[in-house]
């Protein structure tokens, strides 16, 4: 079956200090990850994705990810943390059992960036 | 342009009555799913339009829960004879294709009292 796992419920960081935020995968074939970030009382915003190229992916925020096929990973991470990046992410890897599309998300991180 | 929006953004109710959600997709997407997420947990799929092909109902709960979509446009996710468990923000995402990135909207809170 396929799944992803975030290991850490929440990850605590300080102004300015590079951060990183955990994501590991398991799937059956090629696997296309996502990170998505949820503000207090708002829906899921897209940060970036990885579905073939280069392993080193930029996406919105200054947010960037690095994939990893052999430790079948997929972190999040930013050189310089702002308090705004507090928020809920979540990564999500594409179900590749249909032809549905349907995302299977891992069970979120909180990031809290203190001042 | 506009994004995915839904309506309404809250919704209290009593068990045992019914509900209705309402999502509006990005102009032109195929490509609709609702998500459901638990107060501290993850996102579940529920259910997948795509087109007019015929919906992928495998992650409706129970037969309590329906969807429907006309064409490209509008859906609604109707749930009967509320439950407390059924309390949830419901999450509406659509995209170009099922093959493409999925944007989503706001999200309906639901309460059941």
């Amino acid at each position: 079956a396929q799944s992803v796992a975030q290991p850490e419920d929440q990850v605590n960081v300080a102004e300015g200090n590079p951060l990183t935020v955990k994501c590991t995968y398991s799937v059956s074939g090629n696997p296309y990850l996502f990170w998505y970030v949820q503000y207090p009382n708002r829906g899921l915003q897209f940060l970036l994705k990885y579905i073939t190229g280069d392993n080193l992916v930029k996406g919105s925020y200054g947010f960037e990810a690095e994939f990893n096929k052999s430790q079948t990973s997929f972190h999040l991470k930013k050189p310089s943390a702002l308090v705004s990046d507090s928020a809920l992410y979540f990564c999500a890897v594409r179900d590749l059992s249909g032809n549905t599309g349907k995302l299977i998300f891992g069970q979120g991180t909180t990031l809290q960036v203190k001042p | 342009g506009a994004g995915v929006s839904q309506s309404p953004s809250n919704k209290v109710t009593e068990k045992g009555k019914d509900v209705e959600l309402r999502c509006d997709p990005i102009s032109g997407h195929t490509a609709l799913y609702w998500y459901r997420q638990r107060l501290g947990q993850g996102l579940e799929f529920l259910i997948y339009f795509q087109g007019n092909s015929a919906p992928d109902k495998s992650g409706l709960p129970s037969d309590r829960f329906s969807a429907e979509r006309t064409g490209e446009s509008v859906s609604t996710l109707t749930i009967q004879r509320t439950q407390q468990e059924d309390s949830a923000v419901y999450l509406c995402a659509s995209s170009l294709t099922a093959k493409e990135t999925q944007y989503f909207g706001p999200g309906t809170r639901l309460l059941v009292l």
